[in-house]
This record gives structure tokens, sequence and C-alpha cells, in this order.
């Protein structure tokens, strides 16, 4: 299973752009990457997803390298409710079916 | 559009008994997953069904089991509670395998 690493933790003020990284030198050409966040003791909520191409939606914003190793997401006016754990995922392929390896994340804090 | 349902939400139960849990996911989605979580293990991935079937199987002991209806709905069963069985439980469905996942609020429970 290709594996992610993401900083434990990460500070952001709000309205600035908060930009949150994430390693997945091992993932195959034919894994996504998708990010997910979960505020406090919720669901986790879909944010976004890519293959190579860099993805834009109402959210957030996502960059991943040309090599595919490494990825961004860019949340780009940050706000007090944007406060919670990401999750950066590389889905993993196990004969079609849906399954989600979540590590450990980022708790991202926004700061007024 | 009414998102993925999971009933109920706070559940107690004492150890040696048997609990059901139920998902009802968004309209049109045929794959249902579920994940535990709990503060040492963090998010960890139960099983998927697509289509009535078990596609499948995290790394849980038979005592966990679920079945999905014909029309989509999703039960999942632990039988012979034990403590360490206290977490949330999650139900996340998606239109087909290997597409978003969207979770629901999730079902808590406590085992005395």
């Amino acid at each position: 299973d290709a594996k992610t690493t993401q900083p434990t933790s990460m500070d952001c003020a709000e309205g600035r752009a908060a930009n949150l990284p994430c390693n997945h030198s091992t993932i195959s050409g034919n894994e996504y990457v998708y990010w997910y966040r979960q505020i406090h003791s919720q669901g986790p909520q879909y944010i976004i997803h890519g293959l190579k191409n860099n993805e834009t939606n109402e959210m957030a914003s996502l960059i991943i390298t040309e090599d595919r190793k490494s990825s961004t997401l860019i949340l780009p006016h940050a706000t007090l409710r944007d406060t919670a754990v990401y999750y950066c995922i590389v889905r993993v392929d196990s004969g079609g079916a849906q399954k989600l390896v979540f590590g450990q994340g980022t708790r991202l804090t926004i700061n007024p | 559009k009414a998102g993925v349902t999971q009933t109920p939400r706070y559940l107690i139960k004492t150890r040696g008994q048997q609990v059901t849990l139920s998902c009802s996911p968004i309209s049109g989605h045929r794959s249902v997953s579920w994940y535990q979580q709990t503060p040492g293990q963090g998010l960890q991935f139960l099983f998927e069904y697509f289509s009535e079937t078990q596609r499948n199987k995290g790394n849980f002991p038979g005592r966990f089991s679920g079945r999905q209806f014909s029309n989509s709905r999703s039960e999942m069963n632990v039988s012979t509670l034990e403590l360490g069985d206290s977490a949330l439980y999650l139900c996340a469905s998606s239109r087909r395998q290997n597409t978003e996942a969207f979770f629901g609020q999730g079902t808590r429970l406590t085992v005395v």
C-alpha cells in the first residue's frame, strides 16, 4: 500500500492561505491522491482528489508535483471553521474495492 | 440531497452483548464501507460492500460482520463485545467503487 507522510500539526492565521503538504513517494501510476478532513468527532469530509493534474473546487486546490511523489492542499482563505485534522490518502486499489487507508493526518489550527 | 445516515448516534452496551449498527447511504450510492475510529488506532477500515457483496475486509476478528441489502442500506454487527470495541463507527457511501466516499456522522459505541 502506498503510504503518506504529513506533518503532525500546523498553524495558520485566519484569512491567510493554508498550505498542507503530503509526501507519497511510493505512489503507483494509477493511484489517486485524496484529501479528507475531520472536524472534532464528526465524520470525515471529502475535500478533493487528483491523479496528476492540479485540481480546484469550491473548497480547495490540490497541487501534485510532476513526479507525483508529493502534493499540497491549499485552502485559499482559511477561516476558523477550517480547524480540523486533514488526511492525505493514496487510494488503495484493492481489486476495485473502496478502501481508504488513513494515517495520523495533520492537525490544522486556524488562529484569529 | 440527504447525506449518509447512521443510527443510532450513541449506544452503550455491556461486555459480552452484541450490537447492530445501521447505515443508509446517499440515494444512488451502491458502495458502503465501514470504519472504526479509536484514539489509539485512528481510523481503520473494517469492510466494504457493493451490490450486496462484501468486496474487501480489513484486519478485524470474525466478531465483526456486516451485510448490505438490495436497497444498498447496510448493517454491521459486533458480537461478544469487548471493552476495546468502544469506538466511533463510521459508514461511508460512494456511487460506485473507486469514487469519492461520503461519510456519515458515526455511531459512538461505549462498552462497559
